[in-house]
């Protein structure tokens, strides 16, 4: 079945460092998605990305959908303590199953 | 908008007994709703898919008699944990996604989750 690898697995980082994360699969998506789970709670998403090479925004995080549909990156820049928590990203080929990276644990260092 | 409600969001009961967990749509309806389970530093593995109006489908290796799906309205799908044991504790969550003609490439939307022990 298709599977995405997801990286890296945590990070430890200094607040306002700039965090950068990636998936990448063996199967082509049509929909790529990231979002981030705090503890207890469910997934929020974050960023859709719909259309390959499209590059979007939120705010300080900015995500992009590979041009080959077989990846996706997310960055955040200037990372402040709130950052902290699980980002997942997940693909979607058309009208199929959401399939979920591992996640990335992030840990800000104030 | 595209807001899912999950309800309770934590529940402990007995080994035996049966518990049920309430996803709804607040602002949107949806045709297709997802249940998930999430174990401890864990992704969320897909447990079923609930379809209104009709029977869910399950993802290998989950037992549908254990795991009962009720999806009666747009709006509400109900997940049954039937004669609950220990090993059935953990965070189930659910997700729907916006009904409409271009559903199927829209993202899911999640529920607060909930956090099931049996003891």
């Amino acid at each position: 079945g298709q599977q995405l690898n997801q990286s890296p697995q945590s990070m430890f980082i200094q607040e306002g460092e700039d965090v950068s994360m990636n998936c990448t699969s063996s199967s082509i998506f049509n929909t790529w998605l990231w979002y981030k789970q705090d503890p207890g709670e469910g997934p929020v998403l974050l960023i859709a990305l719909y259309k390959a090479g499209e590059l979007t925004s939120n705010g300080r995080l900015t995500a992009q959908f590979g041009i080959t549909r077989k990846d996706s990156f997310l960055n955040i820049s200037a990372s402040i303590p709130s950052d902290v928590g699980i980002y997942f990203c997940a693909g979607q080929s058309y009208g199929n199953k959401l399939v979920f990276g591992a996640g990335t644990i992030l840990r800000v260092k104030s | 908008g595209a807001v899912v409600s999950q309800h309770p969001s934590w529940v402990i009961c007995k080994s035996g007994t049966s518990v049920k967990i309430e996803c709804r749509s607040l602002d949107f309806q949806a045709t297709t709703m997802f249940w998930y389970r999430q174990f401890p530093k864990q992704s969320l593995m897909l447990m079923a898919t609930s379809n209104e109006g009709s029977k869910a489908t399950y993802e290998q290796g989950v037992e549908k008699d254990k795991f009962l799906i009720n999806h009666a309205s747009l709006t509400l799908s109900t997940l049954t944990v039937t004669s609950a044991h220990p090993e059935d504790s953990s965070f189930y969550i659910c997700s729907a996604r916006v009904a409409g003609a271009d559903s199927y490439n829209s993202p899911l939307h999640f529920g607060n989750g909930t956090r099931l022990t049996v003891t």
